[in-house]
């Protein structure tokens, strides 16, 4: 089955600065990897997603790249704020019908005023 | 309700007693999952239901956990006798899985506490 890697496990920033996560997986027939932001005492929420015919997606201050070649993927926040503060997990899954998403062990993200 | 929904938000029970957790899915998603989430760890998965399609039990850890989900739409997970190791946030996500939209939406998680 798929194996999904995260790092780091926690990572500590200072506002303004940029947070970079990075994600590895097994399996080279995955083909969606959605990343979520699980703040305290929630469930997870996806904030962004590429599919494998894509490299690069942006949305405001966060991006992910993917390099399907190399099987891994990044988050990419930039100008950090307080409120970027939480657990941030990786997922991929090979989509379609029987869509189960494996997880990373998530990142702690703190940033710092 | 516009969201998944998960009852009840916490569980205090005694070892070696049943529990049932329920998940209310977004209105019309055809895909239900559970997964487990320990103490700074990951999103273990458990169960996925999909339509009316037999379900992928492969995630359950033991014989003690079960899961069923009636009429395509509520799904109850239940965990005979309880352990300790069994103490864990249980999410709930569902998915409309149709038409290339595979977003999976979370409720906000039972936590349950076996003493």
């Amino acid at each position: 089955g798929e194996n999904v890697e995260q790092h780091p496990s926690t990572l500590s920033v200072q506002e303004g600065d940029s947070a970079v996560i990075k994600c590895t997986y097994s399996d080279s027939a995955s083909n969606y990897f959605p990343w979520y932001k699980q703040e305290l005492g929630k469930g997870p929420q996806l904030i962004i997603d590429i599919r494998s015919n894509v490299g690069e997606k942006k949305d405001q201050r966060i991006a992910v790249t993917l390099n399907k070649t190399a099987k891994h993927f990044s988050l990419h926040i930039t100008e950090t704020q307080p409120e970027d503060s939480a657990v941030y997990f990786c997922a991929a899954s090979m989509g379609g019908g029987s869509y189960i998403p494996t997880f990373g062990r998530g990142t702690s993200l703190i940033v710092h005023p | 309700g516009a969201g998944v929904s998960q009852s009840p938000s916490n569980k205090v029970t005694e070892k070696g007693k049943d529990v049932e957790l329920r998940c209310d899915p977004i209105s019309g998603h055809t895909a239900l999952y559970w997964y487990r989430q320990s103490l700074g760890q990951g999103l273990e998965f458990l169960i996925y239901f999909q339509g009316n399609s037999a379900p992928d039990k492969s995630g359950l850890p033991s014989d003690r956990f079960s899961a069923e989900r009636t009429g395509g739409s509520v799904s109850t997970l239940t965990i005979q006798r309880t352990q300790q190791e069994d103490s864990a946030v249980y999410l709930c996500a569902s998915t409309l899985n149709q038409g290339g939209n595979t977003e999976a939406f979370f409720g906000q998680g039972t936590r349950l506490t076996v003493v």
